[in-house]
């Protein structure tokens, strides 16, 4: 629902960066929210996004951009464990209700 | 770990078959939302309470789906008669509002329904 896409696979370093894009097609929502889902495991909240430009919460970051329909997830210094799943999802005013992508699953390699 | 809690992990069904999954939200949180995970990871959301009361549902939970959300007891979600796309990881969340700038959702582990 809203139009949420997220690209299915992103691999990266232990010890350097990774970027999990966002695309969106829906407006008017109340603000944009990042999870992370181990296999087999809840999705946990990371961060939650209102206001334009790039939000620094040391390990994540995220970055919004309402009129580009855009936000992405940045973590640095990687680890090992950092290897899920990443979800982003708009949440909407009624009822605040959160539409997700199908996430972006990040493999860490040594 | 979460404080929400879901039951049973796994549940097994023929076409046909009821489907019962159970959530207990976290202490305190009066808001509850049913998700269903495909098995491309897409989210569906199916459906969210406010205490006992439904606040938001999709057109499908409407026909075959129902669920409830009793004072006192585990929120439920039950498909009258499944069906081979049911199979899915059917989500419970947990919130502590509706309003407000900010909703953030603690998930279960989920309920993997497996439909033969």
């Amino acid at each position: 629902g809203q139009g949420v896409e997220q690209p299915d696979n992103l691999m990266s370093v232990e010890g350097t960066f990774a970027r999990v894009n966002c695309t969106y097609s829906t407006s008017g929502f109340n603000g944009l929210s990042w999870y992370q889902q181990r296999e087999g495991h809840a999705p946990v909240f990371l961060s939650y996004v209102v206001l334009d430009g790039l939000k620094d919460s040391g390990h994540f970051s995220t970055f919004l951009s309402r009129s580009n329909g855009y936000s992405y997830l940045l973590l640095t210094e990687l680890q090992i464990k950092d290897s899920a799943s990443y979800l982003c999802a708009v949440c909407m005013p009624n009822y605040n209700v959160l539409y997700f992508g199908s996430g972006t699953k990040l493999t860490v390699e040594p | 770990n979460s404080k929400v809690i879901q039951t049973p992990r796994y549940l097994v069904k023929g076409q046909g078959q009821k489907a019962k999954m159970r959530c207990i939200p976290e202490k305190g949180h009066p808001v509850v939302f049913w998700y269903q995970q495909n098995k491309n990871n897409e989210f569906k959301f199916l459906i969210n309470f406010q205490n006992q009361e439904v606040l938001q549902q999709i057109d499908m939970t409407e026909k075959r789906f129902s669920a409830e959300c009793p004072s006192n007891s585990p929120c439920s979600l039950e498909i009258q008669s499944s069906e081979a796309g049911d199979s899915a990881l059917y989500l419970c969340a947990s919130s502590l509002r509706t309003g407000g700038r900010q909703n953030t959702l603690y998930f279960g582990a989920g309920t993997r329904l497996s439909v033969l």
